[in-house]
C-alpha cells in the first residue's frame, strides 16, 4: 500500500472548517484514499473514502486532487467533539485483498472554543 | 456501540496469569483483526482472520494466541505477558474483498503488573 504523509498536529476554532491535508504521491491507480479518526482511548472510526472523485457524507467531505497525489479532508463546522487523531490511509480494495489497514501517526486535530 | 463488542473493557493481570480477550461482531463481516496500540505509537496490526482462517501473523510473540471459532467471534488468549505488553487492544471487522471500511470495537485496556 502507498505511504501517506500528514502534518503531526493542527488547530481549529470551533465552528470553523477544519481542512486536513494528506500527501500520497506514490498512490496506484487502484488504491482508494480512506480517512479514519480516533477519539482518545476509543477505537478508530471510519469517516469517508474515495478513489478519484470528490466525496461528501454527513460527517465530512473528501477532496482528491486530479493527479491523486494528495487529498484534503474537510470538516465543515468543527466542534469540540471533533478533537481526535485523524488518519489518512491508502489501500487497495477488492480482488484478493482482505483489506488490511496500516495506520501511520496521523494528525492530531485540536478544536478550540 | 459500533457493532463490534469487546470484553472486558479493562483488564489488569499479573505476569503469570492467563486471560482471554473477546471480540464479537454481528455485522455479517467475514474478516476480523487484532490491533495493538501502545502509548504514543501507531496502531500495530497483530493478526488477521479471513473466513475464519488466520491469514496474517505479524511476528507476534507466542504469548499472544488468537482464536477464531466462527465468523462472529475472535479471541486473544494471553499468558505470561510482560509489562511492555500493556496497551490498548483493538478488534476490528470488515467485509472481505469489499470496499466498505473497517468497524472497530472500543478496545480492551490491558495493564500487566
Amino acid at each position: 500500500d502507498a505511504k501517506t504523509t500528514q502534518p503531526p498536529s493542527m488547530d481549529c476554532a470551533e465552528g470553523r472548517a477544519a481542512n486536513l491535508p494528506c500527501n500520497h504521491s506514490t498512490i496506484s491507480g487502484n488504491e482508494y484514499v480512506y480517512w479514519y479518526r480516533q477519539i482518545h482511548s476509543q477505537g478508530p472510526q471510519y469517516i469517508i473514502h474515495g478513489l478519484k472523485n470528490n466525496e461528501t457524507n454527513e460527517m465530512a467531505s473528501l477532496i482528491i486532487t486530479e493527479d491523486r497525489k494528495s487529498s484534503t479532508l474537510i470538516l465543515p463546522h468543527a466542534t469540540l467533539r471533533d478533537t481526535a487523531v485523524y488518519y489518512c490511509i491508502v489501500r487497495v480494495d477488492g480482488g484478493t485483498s482482505y483489506g488490511k489497514l496500516t495506520f501511520g501517526q496521523g494528525t492530531i486535530l485540536t478544536v478550540h472554543p | 456501540e459500533t457493532g463490534v463488542t469487546q470484553t472486558p473493557r479493562h483488564l489488569v493481570m499479573g505476569m503469570t496469569n492467563k486471560k482471554s480477550l473477546k471480540c464479537e461482531q454481528h455485522l455479517g463481516h467475514n474478516a476480523m483483526y487484532w490491533y495493538k496500540q501502545s502509548a504514543k505509537k501507531p496502531l500495530e496490526l497483530m493478526f488477521v482472520y479471513s473466513l475464519e482462517e488466520r491469514v496474517e501473523n505479524n511476528s507476534v510473540p507466542s504469548r499472544f494466541s488468537p482464536e477464531c471459532p466462527n465468523s462472529s467471534h475472535l479471541f486473544l488468549h494471553l499468558h505470561t505477558l510482560q509489562p511492555e505488553d500493556s496497551a490498548l487492544y483493538l478488534c476490528a471487522s470488515s467485509q472481505y474483498q469489499g470496499a466498505t471500511g473497517y468497524t472497530f470495537g472500543s478496545g480492551t485496556r490491558l495493564t500487566v503488573v
